[in-house]
């Protein structure tokens, strides 16, 4: 079965620093996507970025890039010119290339922004 | 920009009773999920629904869970008998298509409490 692991419970950053959010994830799958949703307190998740695994250029949406590393089965999200906005849990997911519905979910990462 | 919406917010029942968490997807979309987050525990997989029946279910997804679209607009989830570890926050999501291009958008989720 599919894992998605986030070590990180809690990251803090400066604002307008850049900050990095690890995951790490675990299948035997060779195709598949991954995402990072973002969930600001008592409001809903959104998409922030998302890369399939068939592509080797990392996704990029603004301010926000991953490290899709296929072979370390990392998928970093990288921050940039951080924004007191960004402020939220993190959570990067998985999803089977076979599956068109099931996210497999990490624990997630609390962002907090200092300003 | 249309929304997801869930009711209620906050539910608090009595072990054994019939819940029902309602939803409103946004008008347009076809593709229709419950996902779940116990306190603590990473966000899970119940079900998804397409052209009016359950496209995938989870193991969680037990004869005590049943969903439906009764009217055309509204996506309810009921558990028949609720049991502590029924307590979560359940949150909906609907997508206009399936797989990676079906962006899924949530909502705020519901956050039930099973006493």
């Amino acid at each position: 079965a599919q894992t998605v692991t986030q070590s990180q419970p809690e990251m803090s950053v400066q604002e307008a620093e850049t900050v990095t959010l690890s995951c790490t994830y675990d299948t035997s799958e060779s195709d598949y996507y991954l995402f990072w949703y973002k969930q600001p307190p008592s409001r809903q998740m959104i998409l922030v970025i998302r890369q399939e695994a068939y592509k080797q250029q990392n996704a990029t949406e603004n301010r926000f890039s991953v490290n899709f590393q296929k072979a370390a089965k990392s998928f970093s999200l990288k921050i940039s010119d951080s924004q007191l906005g960004d402020a939220a849990m993190y959570f990067c997911a998985y999803r089977s290339g076979d599956s068109n519905y099931q996210l497999i979910w990490g624990a997630g990462t609390k962002l907090i922004i200092k300003p | 920009e249309p929304e997801v919406t869930q009711t209620p917010s906050h539910q608090v029942t009595q072990m054994g009773q019939e819940v029902i968490l309602r939803c409103v997807p946004i008008s347009n979309h076809l593709y229709f999920y419950w996902y779940r987050q116990i306190l603590g525990q990473k966000v899970e997989f119940l079900v998804s629904f397409y052209n009016n029946e359950i496209s995938e279910k989870s193991e969680i997804f037990d004869d005590q869970f049943s969903v439906e679209r009764p009217d055309g607009s509204n996506f309810t989830l009921k558990i028949r008998s609720t049991k502590l570890e029924d307590s979560a926050m359940y949150f909906c999501a609907s997508s206009i298509h399936r797989g990676l291009t079906g962006e899924l958008f949530f909502g705020e989720g519901s956050r039930l409490t099973v006493l």
